[in-house]
């Protein structure tokens, strides 16, 4: 059975912090693939990355950073620089390689509030 | 683009009334499924299908069902409604393979049972 936990149920920052949120994974499948997913208060679910677990390498994408380790089983998530617009509750997912996107395994979520 | 489109928005029934939540995606997606999102539990799956004519189950299918007559439709049934059924419920969408092959997400069905 697959299982993510994201420990932080709620983070608070000051714009203009760095905030890291943690995400740890739970598989017998020797490949699968992460999602990450952002919640913002209107409610829809926006995509923020896919990684697959051939592919440990850490991505960068403007403030956004993604540490992918699967020695540890964690997909960690940083936003450098947080700004008010950040706020939202963002999602870690998993799913397995032939269902990519279909049946997805999620973490309860983390609520990041950037005050300003 | 509509992308996934999820009718109602919000939606209040009484126990043991029945309805169908509606999703149709225009991306010609073979793979759909659909999620319920309760309070500090994330989003967890309720059904899924692989394509038309192919439906199973998720981690919470009791008290629903669901059909795929075609690649666009996928609808949700609830069929007496009780009031652990009160969530917000999510439609997904996605390509089978490739390169692309994150789910998209209608914005939500908020549905409240009395």
């Amino acid at each position: 059975a697959q299982k993510v936990t994201q420990a932080q149920t709620e983070i608070s920052v000051v714009e203009k912090e760095d905030v890291t949120l943690d995400c740890v994974y739970e598989t017998r499948d020797t490949t699968y693939y992460l999602f990450w997913y952002k919640q913002p208060p209107s409610g829809e679910l926006v995509f923020l990355i896919r990684r697959n677990s051939f592919d440990e390498q850490n991505e960068i994408s403007g403030r956004y950073s993604w540490n992918f380790q699967k020695s540890t089983s964690s997909f960690n998530f940083t936003i450098t620089a947080s700004q008010v617009v950040d706020s939202a509750v963002y999602f870690c997912a998993l799913s397995d390689i032939y269902n990519a996107g279909n049946m997805l395994t999620f973490g309860g979520g983390t609520r990041l509030m950037v005050k300003p | 683009n509509a992308g996934v489109t999820q009718t109602p928005k919000f939606q209040v029934l009484k126990t043991g009334q029945s309805m169908t939540l509606q999703c149709a995606q225009d991306m010609n997606h073979e793979y759909m499924s659909w999620y319920r999102q309760d309070p500090g539990m994330g989003l967890r799956l309720i059904h899924y299908s692989v394509g038309a004519g192919i439906t199973d189950q998720g981690e919470v299918p009791n008290g629903y069902n669901v059909s795929r007559s075609t690649t666009e439709d996928f609808p949700l049934r609830l069929l007496s409604a009780a009031p652990s059924q009160t969530s917000v419920y999510f439609c997904a969408s996605s390509y089978k393979g490739g390169t692309h092959t994150e789910a998209f997400f209608g914005q939500g069905t908020r549905l409240t049972v009395v």
